[in-house]
């Protein structure tokens, strides 16, 4: 049975600082990862999704890597804004089958402060 | 980008009343939806899965005749619960997909509170 695990649970940085989150699952058999923020009381915004046969993805400030062997996926924020203050959630998908849903991390709350 | 909107977004119920949650993709066909629960910071709980005109997959625990899922077109999917119980009482959570390739798009969720 495949496990999410993203620590730490909460992070506090200042405004500006380069931070990184991590994402680890124990079954590498994954068809891709996506990484998505949640604000308060809202929805989901996907912000990366990584196939199985990359090892990183770019969008703006953001940075995600994928080592599938190792189960291994960090988000690296670059110089980081009040803005980005929200849950960070990472999920996997299984390859195929039964194992096509979203199996979902427990979160990074994450804090920047001005 | 793709837009995932999903109604209501705040509904309080009596005991014993039933409540259904629309889940509509604005600009794109899903090929399947899913729909989560959240308990208070907590993860996702993934409840269901739809795909538009077959019949829902529900997760181990789920009670599929409490949680009525009807994925009517390719567009909109729908979840009532049941004769909802203050326990029933919680954020709803539905995403749409085009296929397993692309990123799975949410909506913003229902805060449903039952009396």
């Amino acid at each position: 049975k495949q496990e999410v695990t993203q620590i730490p649970a909460a992070l506090s940085v200042p405004e500006g600082e380069n931070l990184v989150l991590n994402c680890s699952f124990t079954d590498s058999a994954i068809y891709n990862l996506q990484w998505f923020r949640q604000d308060p009381g809202k929805g989901l915004t996907s912000l990366l999704l990584i196939q199985s046969s990359q090892r990183e993805q770019t969008s703006g400030r953001l940075n995600a890597s994928l080592d599938k062997s190792s189960g291994r996926s960090t988000l690296y924020i670059a110089a980081s804004q009040p803005g980005d203050s929200a849950t960070y959630l990472c999920a996997v998908r299984g390859d195929g089958g039964a194992t096509n849903k979203l199996i979902f991390g427990t979160g990074t709350l994450l804090a920047v402060q001005p | 980008g793709a837009v995932v909107s999903q109604h209501p977004s705040r509904v309080i119920c009596k005991s014993g009343t039933s409540v259904k949650i629309e889940c509509r993709s604005l600009d794109f066909q899903a090929t399947t939806m899913f729909w989560y629960r959240q308990f208070p910071k907590q993860s996702l709980m993934l409840m269901a899965t739809s795909n538009e005109g077959s019949k829902a997959t529900y997760e181990q625990g789920v009670e599929k005749d409490k949680f009525l899922i009807n994925h009517a077109s390719l567009t909109l999917s729908t979840l009532t619960v049941t004769s909802a119980h203050p326990e029933d009482s919680s954020f709803y959570i539905c995403s749409a997909e085009q296929g397993r390739d692309s990123p799975l798009h949410f909506g913003n969720g229902t805060r449903l509170t039952v009396t």
